[in-house]
């Protein structure tokens, strides 16, 4: 069974350096690119990228590029999204998601980051 | 960028309607188009893939059609459980953009 489990919520003061979680099982991770979705509160889904775990190939979306890195463990089946410096702006849940061809079938519970002084 | 723009944007509807939500994109993204559905404090579920596949086990009171530019999600007999929001999302180039969601409310 396909599963994208990622870590806990995070409450983090403006200026700290975070890095969340998405352990994927049930399928061969390092053969299928995995998506990072952001949805701010009461807001809809935006699409901050991708990263390809065999080779960690990676495609921002402008809005994130620079902003954060996506990165991988192959070895743990895991990958990762890092920030260097938070923002109150990054408040918001972040979503891995499995991509499949032209979608994304399995996606994880999602992280809450909460930002705040 | 391509832009999707989903209408309505606010829809409210009865059980046992048929409703139908449109996502129109900005530039030719043939097929590559997918249909999420979002309920309150969960991950988005992945409904219809390539436009018009139903995803595996997902009831056939949901289709997709369209293909270019020009994209809809059928729900037919609306079911209480299929209360939620909807997104499409082109998969042509990146960035992988969402429409900006449909919020589909129990009349």
């Amino acid at each position: 069974e396909v599963q994208l489990v990622q870590s806990a919520a995070e409450m983090k003061q403006p200026g700290e350096s975070l890095k969340i979680s998405c352990k994927a099982s049930g399928y061969t991770f390092a053969s299928h690119w995995i998506g990072w979705v952001r949805q701010m509160p009461g807001k809809g889904l935006e699409w901050m990228g991708v990263i390809f775990p065999r080779d960690s190939d990676t495609r921002y979306g402008p809005s994130f590029q620079g902003q954060v890195t996506m990165s991988v463990d192959t070895s743990v089946n895991t990958a990762y999204l890092q920030w260097v410096r938070l923002e109150a702006s990054d408040t918001a849940m972040y979503f891995c998601a499995r991509q499949m061809g032209d979608y994304f079938d399995f996606w994880g519970q999602g992280t809450l980051v909460t930002v705040s002084s | 960028d391509i832009q999707l723009t989903q209408s309505p944007s606010f829809l409210s509807a009865s059980v046992g309607d048929r409703v139908t939500i449109t996502c129109r994109a900005s530039h030719d993204i043939s097929n590559f188009l997918a249909w999420y559905q979002q309920k309150p404090g969960k991950a988005p579920k992945l409904l219809i893939y390539s436009a018009s596949t139903l995803q595996s086990g997902v009831p056939s009171t949901f289709s997709g059609s369209g293909s270019g530019t020009e994209f809809t999600l059928t729900i037919t007999s609306l079911q209480p459980e299929d209360f939620a929001t909807f997104y499409c999302q082109q998969l042509d180039s990146y960035p992988y953009t969402f429409g900006q969601g449909t919020k589909l409310e129990i009349k």
